[in-house]
């Protein structure tokens, strides 16, 4: 099972701050990585597909770079409603696929 | 519109039997890849199972013999069946479209709104 280690788990920022958050891979999942976004009481919304690539709709202030085992999301400029918590996601290979453990991303 | 609407969740007791539904509207069951993801109260997302377009299944680890994933494609609708529950099923049960067009990952790009299920006597 490939497991993805995401740090920090918890980001203070401010409106307007970037945010860069990291994912990293036990071994190669070359760019078969997504990123989403997850606030209480609402679905998950995916905001990065094969590593790089933004979902349908999402602001360009958010960025996905890396391939192999480092991965980043970078947030250019943070907006009141992107406080929330982000994972990044593994489909390489066979499955099990595997979620990180998470990033908070809070308000200083 | 796509649109995918968990059902069937509820308060089971330790062992017991659910059955969760998905029903599935703006697209195939049977032409995508759909996946069932959980989180438990306070914990991260878990991928749970996968279904592929030709039929195959996938289980995490902690699933494995015990729930199985399926679809009615006259219904367009997916299922989890789980069985034998524990405590650390109680989750927050999300079914997902998981869009995968080789040699490009989509990632899941549509999601349920969520069903819970409590595993407690």
């Amino acid at each position: 099972e490939i497991v993805l280690t995401q740090s920090p788990a918890t980001l203070s920022l401010s409106p307007g701050e970037r945010a860069t958050l990291s994912c990293r891979a036990s071994q190669s999942v070359s760019s078969f990585l997504a990123w989403y976004q997850h606030k209480p009481g609402q679905s998950p919304r995916l905001l990065i597909h094969d590593a790089s690539n933004r979902a349908t709709g999402i602001p360009a202030r958010f960025s996905g770079s890396g391939s192999g085992t480092d991965f980043t999301l970078t947030i250019s400029s943070l907006e009141p409603e992107d406080f929330a918590v982000y994972y990044c996601q593994q489909r390489a290979g066979w499955p099990p696929w595997t979620f990180g453990q998470g990033t908070k991303v809070e308000i200083k | 519109e796509v649109q995918l609407v968990e059902s069937g969740g509820g308060l089971i007791q330790p062992g017991g039997s659910l059955r969760l539904s998905c029903g599935v509207s703006g697209l195939s069951v049977s032409n995508n890849f759909m996946s069932w993801v959980r989180q438990a109260p306070g914990k991260g997302l878990e991928w749970v199972s996968v279904i592929y377009s030709g039929g195959s299944t996938h289980y995490a680890d902690s699933v494995k013999g015990r729930f199985t994933i399926s679809r009615d494609t006259s219904k367009n609708t997916l299922y989890l069946q789980m069985n034998s529950l524990r405590a650390e099923d109680t989750a927050v049960y999300y079914c997902a479209r998981d869009k995968f067009q080789s040699p490009y990952y989509y990632g899941m790009d549509v999601w349920g709104q969520g069903t819970t299920v409590t595993v407690s006597s």
